[in-house]
């Protein structure tokens, strides 16, 4: 069954240092997401992505934060200078397509990636 | 109001015991409805969607009340490998995924 896939699982940084965060999305997807959970809260968005371009991002997603599909399979979440608060479990997600309209509604089922935890020291 | 609402729990249930939770959204604008479920320190992952009609799959069963924007979900003879946090996830208009805390089940044998 495809999946998505992240690296690193696990990514210690100390603060103020840039960070990298890579998903591999389920290939025939075409919306891609980043979310997070600090610990012991819930799942936040932060960004999704379609078509080479942000479609959507939350207050978490300040200028610190970018996005990018660099080739047809990577999509990763850059922090540029990283901060205490920024430690938390890094979900990608992605879906197949959106729908429009009608009792299923307008989002597609998001599979998720296993995560990636960052620790900021 | 939060956006989506749960009880936070812990349900502790013997095996076989049917459950119930409880969801609550504050957007009645939304469109979308799912519960997933969590491990602990790992991914969400689809449980089931949620439809007006309701619906049902195997042990679990999910239904919606647009009106009073109640979602809820019904899990027949629990099994331990039932335990998990359950969390109640609503989609807007846009692609965005809104989540709950979580409903965390544990069942006991």
């Amino acid at each position: 069954e495809p999946e998505v896939t992240q690296t690193p699982s696990h990514q210690v940084t100390q603060m103020g240092q840039e960070v990298i965060l890579r998903c591999v999305p389920i290939s025939n997807h075409l919306y891609f997401y980043w979310y997070r959970q600090i610990l012991g809260q819930k799942v936040e968005f932060l960004v999704s992505f379609y078509n080479n371009e942000i479609s959507e991002k939350s207050e978490i997603f300040d200028d610190q934060f970018s996005v990018e599909r660099p080739d047809g399979s990577n999509f990763t979440l850059k922090i540029r200078s990283t901060k205490l608060e920024d430690s938390a479990m890094y979900f990608c997600a992605s879906s197949e397509f959106v729908l429009a309209g009608g009792d299923r509604g307008a989002t597609d089922t998001q599979y998720f990636g296993p995560g990636t935890r960052l620790t900021v020291l | 109001r939060k956006e989506v609402e749960q009880d936070p729990g812990p349900f502790n249930v013997p095996e076989g015991a049917t459950v119930a939770f409880n969801c609550t959204y504050s957007n009645s604008a939304s469109q979308s409805f799912f519960w997933y479920r969590q491990d602990c320190r790992k991914e969400p992952k689809l449980l089931m969607s949620v439809y007006s009609s309701g619906n049902e799959d195997g042990r679990f069963t999910a239904q919606l009340n647009r009106a009073s924007q109640y979602i809820s979900l019904l899990i027949r003879d629990s099994k331990l490998s039932d335990s998990a946090t359950y969390l109640c996830v609503v989609g807007g208009a846009t692609n965005k995924l809104i989540f709950g805390t979580g409903t965390l089940l544990a069942v006991q044998p």
